[in-house]
């Protein structure tokens, strides 16, 4: 079955850094989005991507986040400069265009850890 | 602003028993999806059952079905025969209505089920 796949499972940056989490969503869904989990707390909603541009952010995603889909497969997290408090479990996630109602199909997430 | 609520934190079952996650949530549309995900502690989110709020008839898979009850705003998550792979982090999640080009879920807090032999 295919699979959202990230990169890295694990990505440990000094405070102050930039930093770029990776994923591969499902070849044939059209829709993308990130996530975050801090640790113990809940899922929080990031972005959400379609047709090569945001279609809808929250509150957490402010000026230092930005996303891109370089080319046909992957679609990136940029944080620009990570603060203490962005340390959290990150995820990314995919659903196709048809219907509506789609679930969403997620990776296994990336642990980002600021030090 | 949609909201989900899951007033359990914490839920233990004994293995072959059933248990049942609650989850609330507020929200003004008429029509919208519902869904349970699984997080085993291998952390990847698994989709366990899905529910179209126009649908009156609960959802079910396999092990797993929901108690709908749309003018209470009510999802529970039932698991029938629980089987100790059923440990994990279960979310509630709400998904607004069709938009050309957003779905995206708010989740709620989660309910750590502990499947105990």
């Amino acid at each position: 079955e295919p699979e959202v796949t990230q990169t890295p499972s694990h990505q440990v940056t000094q405070m102050g850094q930039e930093v770029i989490l990776r994923c591969v969503p499902i070849s044939n869904h059209l829709y993308f989005y990130w996530y975050r989990q801090i640790l113990g707390q809940k899922v929080e909603f990031l972005v959400s991507f379609y047709n090569n541009e945001i279609s809808e952010k929250s509150e957490i995603f402010d000026d230092q986040f930005s996303v891109e889909r370089p080319d046909g497969s992957n679609f990136t997290l940029k944080i620009r400069s990570t603060k203490l408090e962005d340390s959290a479990m990150y995820f990314c996630a995919s659903s196709e265009e048809a219907g509506v109602g789609q679930p969403q199909h997620f990776g296994d997430g990336t642990r980002l850890s600021i030090l | 602003a949609q909201t989900v609520t899951q007033s359990q934190p914490e839920m233990s079952v004994q293995e072959a028993e059933t248990v049942t996650l609650s989850c609330t949530y507020d929200t003004s549309e008429s029509n919208y999806y519902l869904f349970w995900y699984k997080q085993p502690p291998s952390r990847q989110m698994i989709l366990v059952i899905r529910q179209e709020a126009y649908k009156q008839q609960n959802a079910t898979e396999n092990r797993f079905s929901v108690n709908f009850q749309k003018a209470a705003k009510s999802f529970s998550l039932k698991i029938s025969d629980s089987q100790l792979g059923d440990t994990a982090m279960y979310f509630c999640a709400f998904m607004k209505p069709y938009s050309y080009n957003n779905n995206d879920m708010r989740f709620g807090a989660g309910t750590r089920l502990t499947v105990k032999p």
